[in-house]
């Protein structure tokens, strides 16, 4: 099976804070994704990487960066964590074909104060 | 910009029931619309996928209908049990990004 774990079920972060997410996946997926869930907003793609060191912006990349420096790993970095980025952060990694299955994390629950 | 649009927001069906979770599209480029299925607590998961070269696709109890010249697809939920209980999200994509619609909160009472 695939799995696709991401580093914290739970995370509270004070305003001005740099925050890491990490994503790790176990099936040498080429293409990772970071997105958002928000109530009533879905889930917004934030940045998606599909190669090592290669990253491409999503639809709202404003505040976050990114790393991927090995194929399994997939970082979400909050510069300077604002309470507007208070959200659940789910990470999916998938084959290259667009056509695959994206496999989700269980998500991080990040509050900013 | 909303690309897709997903409704109702929630929906309560009798166990036995038939749910339906209805999505619309504006970009004709999309070539693929995949439903998620997500429990709390849990990532989404893939549940079923279309293509636009058919109108239909069933897989046991769900069923993908396709209208193109409308542009929406639905998702059908036949005999309706309560661990169908769920969000549902369904997305759409031409090349790398999937587009998700805002989710449909699913609640199935016995």
């Amino acid at each position: 099976d695939v799995k696709v774990t991401q580093s914290s079920r739970y995370l509270v972060k004070r305003t001005g804070e740099k925050v890491f997410l990490e994503c790790v996946q176990d099936m040498d997926h080429e293409n990772m994704f970071w997105y958002r869930q928000d109530p009533g907003l879905g889930l917004r793609l934030i940045y998606f990487s599909y190669d090592v060191k290669m990253k491409e912006k999503g639809d709202i990349p404003e505040g976050y960066s990114v790393s991927r420096e090995k194929k399994e790993r997939f970082s979400l970095i909050l510069e300077s964590a604002s309470t507007n980025q208070t959200s659940m952060y789910l990470c999916a990694s998938r084959p290259s074909s667009s056509y695959n299955e994206q496999f989700f994390g269980p998500g991080t629950r990040l509050t900013v104060l | 910009q909303q690309q897709v649009k997903q409704s109702p927001q929630s929906l309560i069906v009798q166990k036995g029931g038939i749910s339906i979770i209805n999505c619309a599209y504006e970009n004709t480029a999309f070539d693929y619309f995949p439903w998620y299925q997500q429990f709390p607590g849990k990532g989404p998961a893939l549940l079923i996928a279309i293509r636009p070269d058919v109108s239909e696709k069933k897989e046991g109890r769900f069923t993908i209908s396709f209208n193109k010249s409308a542009k929406q697809f639905s998702l059908h939920i036949m005999d309706s049990q309560p661990g169908d209980s769920a969000t549902y999200f369904c997305a759409a994509s031409k090349t790398d990004k999937l587009i998700f619609g805002t989710g449909t909160r699913l609640q199935v009472f016995p």
